[in-house]
């Protein structure tokens, strides 16, 4: 069966410092990989997907960035952390089939101070 | 474009009672629906779908019925009990996208 982690489950952050966040999936191969974030009480905002190595699309603009170094794995980066940028990042993959569901890891809680 | 809209919570209820959890949508073409539930401090957990219309998706008691007349997809369960406690997140996506537009959540809250 399919399992998706994130890592770490919860980080503290001081504003300016550099951030990675990764994602990885198994028990599939060239599963379309998505980057979402959730702020306090809200929706979900999708940042990035990916369906292939080194192939990311942005969905906003903003101060974070995304890499797919192997086929399975996931980066969320950042060189310098905003105040704005704390929240609740949701990883998830998708197999192939156009009605195939999302399917998501147990996110990191990012503290920024 | 596509988008999803949910009522807004927090919605309370006794244990047993019955939820309705409302969720229209707007989409060209046949979309397909889902509902996600999210526990405290968890990721998203995918609940049901349903793919094309009069579809019913159900799992763990709890149902959705695609109606393309109507554009809904309204999640119902028939006795909820303390442990559905969480937000439940309606979703579609295009026919032609891989990317999932998710509603903004409802959180439901029952008490013994």
């Amino acid at each position: 069966s399919q399992t998706i982690h994130q890592w770490p489950a919860t980080l503290v952050q001081p504003v300016g410092s550099p951030l990675s966040l990764e994602c990885t999936v198994e028990g599939t191969s060239n599963p379309n990989l998505y980057w979402y974030r959730q702020a306090a009480g809200r929706g979900l905002q999708l940042l990035f997907y990916s369906v292939g190595i080194g192939q990311i699309s942005s969905e906003v603009p903003q101060n974070l960035s995304a890499s797919r170094p192997q086929d399975r794995q996931f980066i969320l980066s950042s060189k310098k952390l905003l105040l704005s940028d704390s929240g609740f990042y949701l990883c998830a993959w998708k197999g192939g089939g156009a009605d195939q569901p999302q399917h998501f890891g147990d996110g990191t809680r990012l503290s920024i101070l | 474009g596509n988008s999803v809209t949910q009522m807004e919570g927090p919605v309370t209820l006794s244990e047993e009672a019955f939820l309705t959890i409302n969720c229209t949508y707007t989409a060209t073409g046949y979309p397909s629906l889902f509902w996600y539930v999210q526990y405290p401090g968890e990721g998203l957990q995918l609940l049901l779908k349903a793919t094309k219309a009069d579809d019913k998706g159900s799992n763990k008691g709890f149902e959705a019925t695609y109606r393309k007349e109507t554009t809904s997809f309204h999640l119902e369960k028939g006795s909820v009990q303390v442990s559905d406690s969480a937000v439940y997140f309606c979703a579609l996506m295009s026919y032609n996208t891989d990317k999932l537009i998710f509603g903004t959540g409802t959180r439901l809250q029952v008490f013994p």
